[in-house]
């Protein structure tokens, strides 16, 4: 069984840093692209961050390239999100996700680790 | 233009047939996905690659993509399939829709 249990939000001051990790289970790992999705309280799905297979290959949206770092290891089965410079609009609950086999979607999310960046 | 337009809502009675469209700028040239979000829960993912359904996803869901508009469509509609719903085109930003709330009453 397919699972992806993420840990690491919490509270933050605007301005912080956080990391948030993803521990994944039941699949080959190193088969597959991953990502980060948030969503803001009350509000829709928005793309954070890609990584390919090998971690050598990342991208981001424009909202958060050059503040979160996207990494992964693949001995440890561990997806990895490190946020700096933290804004009150970064407010979301950070999902992972899986890429499909041939890809076009994402076919398994974990459950979420909620990040409150406030004074 | 970069967006994805849903409808805030839609309803449906139960039985019947429920469409929730998406239209983007030539969205009909890119892969388009769409999950359910149901509150509290992460999305589950109904539709893949325009029309296809992942194992698992009854058959009442269906997909359909051209010209400018996504459409999700929900034959059948039961009360368990009150949810959000989010088309995603497949691109180099993974643009998603604002979301439609979907209330079958």
């Amino acid at each position: 069984e397919v699972q992806l249990v993420e840990a690491g939000g919490g509270l933050v001051q605007p301005g912080g840093s956080l990391r948030l990790s993803c521990a994944a289970s039941g699949f080959t790992f190193t088969s597959y692209d991953m990502n980060w999705v948030r969503q803001a309280p009350g509000k829709g799905l928005e793309w954070v961050s890609s990584i390919g297979k090998s971690g050598g290959s990342t991208y981001y949206a424009d909202s958060v390239r050059g503040r979160f770092t996207t990494s992964r290891d693949n001995l440890r089965n561990t997806l990895y999100l490190e946020l700096n410079s933290l804004r009150a609009e970064d407010t979301a609950i950070y999902y992972c996700a899986k890429d499909r086999p041939s890809g076009y979607a994402w076919d398994y999310w974990g459950q979420g680790t909620l990040v409150t960046v406030s004074s | 233009s970069s967006e994805l337009t849903q409808p805030p809502s839609v309803s449906v009675s139960p039985g019947q047939t429920a469409s929730i469209p998406c239209s983007g700028d030539k969205l009909g040239d890119k892969y388009v996905c769409w999950y359910q979000q149901k509150p509290g829960q992460p999305p589950v993912l109904v539709i893949y690659q325009d029309t296809k359904r992942p194992s698992g996803i009854p058959e009442r869901f269906s997909g359909s993509n051209s010209g400018n508009t996504a459409t999700l469509t929900i034959s059948g509609t039961q009360a368990m399939d009150e949810a959000d719903y989010y088309c995603q085109a497949w691109d180099s930003r993974k643009r998603f829709g604002g979301g439609t709330k979907l209330t079958v009453l």
